[in-house]
């Protein structure tokens, strides 16, 4: 069975700090991997997609990597500012799409 | 393009009542619907998977007679919570995937059973 988890949990910082959020999951058996963004209360946000072929993406001052063969996926976030907190979640695309334990990040002014 | 809306975007009920949730694909067709429900400050869970015009596929633990899909047409999906209770309480998120691929989410509906 497929196990997404991601670290830090809760993550509080200062703007303008340099993040990464880690996912790992156990089975390399996987399509794509995809980013999200969740607001309190809200839906989801897609912030990035890596392709299985692919290793990273970039938008903006989010960067994203992929290594199967490890099981790891990270997520960069650069200069971090307040309106960055929020819930991070990374999923799994399988048969279906298999969610990560989230991080919440708190950024503060 | 790829909207999926949600209705209601709230729900409070009484324990026993049962209430509909509402997913629609708006400017796509979309043949694969997903139901996931969100526990606070806890991650996504996929309850099932319904295709149009076929009977949902349900996850290990979710009981099918208390949440009952129906994917009548390629736009809409309903979730039906059924005799509703307090521990029923939660964040449904609804997502369709369209025929040439993608996955695209509803905002969700927050359900609060008194």
């Amino acid at each position: 069975k497929q196990e997404v988890t991601q670290i830090p949990a809760a993550l509080s910082v200062p703007e303008g700090e340099n993040l990464v959020l880690n996912c790992s999951f156990t089975d390399s058996a996987i399509y794509n991997l995809q980013w999200f963004r969740q607001d309190p209360g809200k839906g989801l946000t897609s912030l990035l997609l890596i392709q299985s072929s692919q290793r990273e993406q970039t938008s903006g001052r989010l960067n994203a990597s992929l290594d199967k063969s490890s099981g790891r996926s990270t997520l960069y976030i650069a200069a971090s500012q307040p309106g960055d907190s929020a819930t991070y979640l990374c999923a799994l695309h399988t048969d279906k799409l298999i969610f990560g334990t989230g991080t919440r990040l708190q950024v503060f002014p | 393009g790829a909207v999926v809306s949600q209705h209601p975007s709230w729900v409070i009920c009484k324990s026993g009542t049962s209430v509909k949730i509402e997913c629609r694909s708006l400017d796509f067709q979309a043949t694969t619907m997903f139901w996931y429900r969100q526990f606070p400050k806890q991650s996504l869970m996929l309850m099932a998977t319904s295709n149009e015009g076929s009977k949902a596929t349900y996850e290990q633990g979710v009981e099918k007679d208390k949440f009952l899909i129906n994917h009548a047409s390629l736009t809409l999906s309903t979730l039906t919570v059924t005799s509703a209770h307090p521990e029923d309480s939660s964040f449904y998120i609804c997502s369709a995937r369209k025929l040439a691929g993608g996955q695209y989410f509803g905002p969700g509906t927050r359900l609060t059973v008194l």
